[in-house]
């Protein structure tokens, strides 16, 4: 069985700062982990992911995590925070088993302040 | 490319009433198609997925149930809903990719339905 934590609801930075956004997962098999982002009454947009080739994944919008099995994280973060990355943020993980579907953090709500 | 419908967007029911959610897939095939529920301020809860036409596998015992008639259409229904059904209802779709090695299992959401239970 996987699951993802994800720590810290909310999390407010000012504009131009890093964005750093935790995410721990457990699974008993090596994992597939993503970054969604969900802007308020939409879907979620996949933002990243990672599939057992390169550790440091670069997704869209500049932002890009790092997968490190020995502290089983994959924290997301962007350089410099911009206006128009406030939203919510999901992570998941999935492995190569018959259930085929993705489990999701509770999300962290970005606030981006000016 | 591929595109993934929804409808209704909003929908307000009174409880006691039946539901009857729609999603449909464009320009893939054999999808897995899956439905999630978002209650305010909360993750996101798998509800139902599919694997093929006719084959639906239960997350969650509710009084909600999903159906695949066709290759890319997936309905979510209830014959009567709860005060508890209301949330942000999500369509996904998934399709196992083959990249030299490397599977991935990532999915693309539809734009969501919002249902309130009054």
């Amino acid at each position: 069985a996987q699951s993802v934590t994800q720590l810290g609801s909310h999390v407010s930075v000012s504009e131009g700062a890093l964005v750093l956004l935790r995410c721990n997962y457990s699974s008993s098999v090596p994992p597939y982990l993503f970054w969604y982002v969900q802007y308020p009454n939409q879907g979620l947009q996949l933002l990243l992911k990672y599939t057992s080739a390169a550790t440091l994944v670069k997704g869209i919008n500049g932002f890009e995590a790092e997968f490190k099995k020995s502290e089983t994280s994959f924290h997301l973060t962007k350089p410099s925070a911009h206006m128009s990355d406030a939203a919510e943020y999901f992570c998941a993980v999935t492995a190569y088993t018959g259930r085929r579907a993705l489990t999701f953090g509770s999300g962290t709500r970005l606030q981006v302040q000016p | 490319s591929q595109t993934i419908h929804q409808w209704p967007a909003t929908l307000v029911q009174p409880v006691g009433s039946p539901l009857s959610l729609e999603c449909t897939v464009e320009g893939t095939s054999n999808p897995n198609l899956y439905w999630y529920r978002q209650a305010a301020g909360r993750g996101l809860q798998l509800l139902f997925y599919s694997v093929g036409i006719g084959q639906i596998s239960s997350e969650v015992p509710q009084n909600l149930s999903a159906s695949r008639p066709q290759d890319r259409q997936f309905i979510l229904s209830s014959k009567k809903l709860l005060l508890s059904d209301s949330g942000f209802y999500l369509c996904a779709w998934s399709v196992a990719t083959a990249g030299g090695l490397s599977l991935s299992y990532e999915q693309y959401f539809g734009p969501g339905t919002r249902l309130t239970v009054t």
